[in-house]
């Protein structure tokens, strides 16, 4: 069964600071897909990344970048310069058939 | 464009009472799935839709609850005789079925609370 493990329950930073959130995930599949959303206090979950098990480039997008590394069957995801904006929880998710399973989240506070 | 949308966003009711919530996905996805997140824990799958077909409904979805998806589009989830376990946030999500496939996108979720 597909399974993620997110180990940090939580983050604290102070402004501007890079933080790497952690994704170990587990699969049998020879191809699938990988996800990280953010979860702002406002409750709504919002699409970050799809990765493709085929590319394992890193991507960067403006201050946020992953690392995909098959042999350690992580995704991990860093931030850049962090800002307050960035407080919320986030979630790596491996699809099951047609659904997503997500870990539990990590919660980042970053403060001024 | 669009996004998905959900009524109510708050929902408090007492034991015992029926409770219908309803989703509106994004106007091209013909993939719509209801999941539920309680405090502290990611978003666990309830059912999903296939246009109005539902093609998978997961064992947390006890006899109590019911989702419909008549025509296609909107979809609404019943819960019947409200426990105080089904106190969570209920969160909704559409996709397509082809290319981008499995990017789910999400509404702003139900928070559903039994006292």
């Amino acid at each position: 069964a597909q399974k993620v493990t997110q180990a940090q329950t939580e983050i604290s930073v102070v402004e501007k600071e890079d933080v790497t959130l952690d994704c170990v995930y587990e699969t049998r599949d020879t191809t699938y897909y990988l996800f990280w959303y953010k979860q702002p206090p406002s409750g709504e979950l919002v699409f970050l990344i799809r990765r493709n098990s085929f590319d394992e480039q890193n991507e960067i997008s403006g201050r946020y970048s992953w690392n995909f590394q098959k042999s350690t069957s992580s995704f991990n995801f860093t931030i850049t310069a962090s800002q307050v904006v960035d407080s919320a929880v986030y979630f790596c998710a491996l699809p099951s058939f047609q659904k997503l399973v997500f870990g539990t989240g990590t919660r980042l506070l970053v403060s001024p | 464009d669009t996004g998905v949308s959900q009524d109510p966003r708050h929902k408090i009711t007492k034991r015992g009472q029926n409770v219908t919530f309803r989703c509106d996905p994004i106007s091209e996805h013909n993939r719509l799935y209801w999941y539920r997140q309680t405090l502290g824990q990611g978003p666990e799958f309830l059912t999903y839709f296939q246009n109005e077909a539902q093609l998978e409904k997961s064992r947390l979805l006890s006899d109590r609850f019911s989702a419909e998806r008549p025509k296609g589009s909107f979809s609404t989830l019943e819960i019947q005789r409200t426990e105080q376990g089904d106190s969570a946030m209920y969160l909704c999500a559409s996709s397509l079925t082809s290319g981008r496939a499995y990017e789910q996108y999400f509404g702003p979720g139900t928070r559903l609370t039994v006292t």
